[in-house]
């Protein structure tokens, strides 16, 4: 079973320009969810989808950030226009089942993230 | 306060003695806590869950909880050179969301 893929791997770009992050999760998992880590800082939620709706998007920093869940299967991260701060790794997780009223309790299973730095 | 706290290490122990990594949380609602490890350059990987107080083991490793003392620990016994990687502990809230709140981390260097 292929695990959770992200792409591209690096992204290096100008501050002020457009990255899109693409995530594909675990076949058959209804739960996808960002995560980011900053220089010396730890891993911190973003975003959770539940197949293609928003869960969760307390942890988004700002209005820069667009995730999508199209058909509920892979997920795009758009930062735009990208400022510093926006440098980090960007990791997507997913899980298996959600279960309406008791939400999901499966492991959470991370991708090798993206690596993006802004100059 | 930090919702999870972890020393940032390294934490260095010799081939074949008994690393012990601790976390602390803030959040007494918390539900479930994890333990990844993490390699340099890949994706954290799940070694240990734990629900309940009390330890659960699984081959060389121990996950400890305590609930009251907000405390949750991973024991890493006869510890390989393989072992040294990034370990991070993770709590999972009362909310139903599941969203996963992580501590920094904490380096582990095991010394042939």
């Amino acid at each position: 079973e292929a695990g959770v893929t992200q792409f591209p791997s690096h992204s290096v770009i100008e501050k002020g320009q457009t990255v899109t992050l693409r995530c594909d999760p675990i076949s058959g998992h209804d739960n996808l969810y960002w995560y980011r880590r900053v220089m010396g800082k730890e891993i911190k939620f973003l975003l959770h989808f539940v197949k293609e709706s928003k869960q969760d998007e307390s942890g988004m920093p700002n209005n820069r950030f667009l995730a999508e869940r199209t058909g509920g299967t892979y997920s795009t991260l758009k930062v735009q226009p990208a400022e510093l701060e926006d440098s980090g790794v960007y990791f997507c997780a997913s899980s298996q089942r959600w279960r309406e009223g008791r939400g999901s309790t499966d492991t959470q299973y991370f991708g090798p993230g993206t690596r993006l730095t802004v100059l | 306060q930090k919702e999870v706290e972890q020393n940032s290490g390294p934490l260095s122990v010799p081939e074949g003695a008994i690393a012990s990594l601790n976390c602390t949380y803030s959040d007494r609602g918390s539900q479930s806590f994890f333990w990844y490890r993490q390699y340099s350059g890949k994706s954290p990987e799940l070694i240990m869950s734990i629900y309940s107080n009390g330890d659960k083991e699984d081959g060389r490793f121990t996950a400890q909880l305590n609930k009251a003392s907000q405390y949750v620990s991973l024991l890493i016994r006869d510890s390989q050179p393989s072992d040294s990687a990034t370990y991070l502990c993770a709590v999972r809230g009362a909310e139903y969301g599941n969203k996963l709140v992580f501590g920094a981390g904490t380096i582990l260097r095991v010394k042939s």
